[in-house]
């Protein structure tokens, strides 16, 4: 099965620096990884997706994440963190079971909390 | 922007009753899902749903759970006798056919459930 990990369970980081969440995947064949962001008592919002082409992958909110196949690492990263960006993040594989095939269903990691301080 | 609604945003039930979240997809979404998020813990898939059955479950989704599309626009997950354990955050999420894999799950608010 398909998996993904978030090493940290939380980054902090001062307003206007760069950040970085960390996430590595664990799949076979090739990866669809996604983060999604999620504010408090909210649902989780959709930032990005990597399904091929480039590396380098851009979405909203200013954010981008790179993909490293050597290093199955899927960073999510921002030049200038903004205290409004303080949240909980998840990066997320599609995953394709042997008995069902392919859903669309997606694995989450176990989210990482970024909290920006001014 | 289209979105996925549920209700109830927060519902407290006692045990061993039986409880019904409810899920209003994006219109043109044809796949569905229901996860669900223990307080301070992930995000966990609980089962897909796709031309009026199931797809894919998890072994979370054991008999008490259910789901329905009872009118071609709700998406119901049913809980048959709540346990303590269920307290959770229940997120509904839909998305489109498009390219096999390459959607993006749209998620709802979610509904808190709290089991007494």
């Amino acid at each position: 099965a398909q998996s993904v990990a978030q090493p940290e369970d939380q980054v902090n980081v001062a307003e206007g620096n760069p950040l970085t969440v960390k996430c590595t995947y664990s799949v076979s064949g090739n990866p669809y990884l996604f983060w999604y962001v999620q504010y408090p008592n909210r649902g989780l919002q959709f930032l990005l997706k990597y399904i091929t082409g480039d590396n380098l992958v851009k979405g909203s909110y200013g954010f981008e994440a790179e993909f490293n196949k050597s290093q199955t690492s899927f960073h999510l990263k921002k030049p200038s963190a903004l205290v409004s960006d303080s949240a909980l993040y998840f990066c997320a594989v599609r995953d394709v079971s042997l008995r069902s095939g392919n859903t669309g269903k997606l694995i989450f990691g176990q989210g990482t909390t970024l909290q920006v301080k001014p | 922007e289209p979105e996925v609604t549920q209700t109830p945003s927060h519902q407290v039930t006692q045990m061993g009753q039986e409880v019904i979240l409810r899920c209003v997809p994006i219109s043109n979404h044809l796949y569905f899902y229901w996860y669900r998020q223990i307080l301070g813990q992930k995000v966990e898939f609980l089962v897909s749903f796709y031309n009026n059955e199931i797809s894919e479950k998890s072994e979370i989704f054991d008999d008490q759970f259910s789901v329905e599309r009872p009118d071609g626009s709700n998406f119901t997950l049913k809980i048959r006798s709540t346990k303590l354990e269920d307290s959770a955050m229940y997120f509904c999420a839909s998305r489109d056919r498009g390219t096999s894999g390459a959607n993006v799950l749209t998620f709802g608010a979610g509904s808190r459930l709290t089991v007494l």
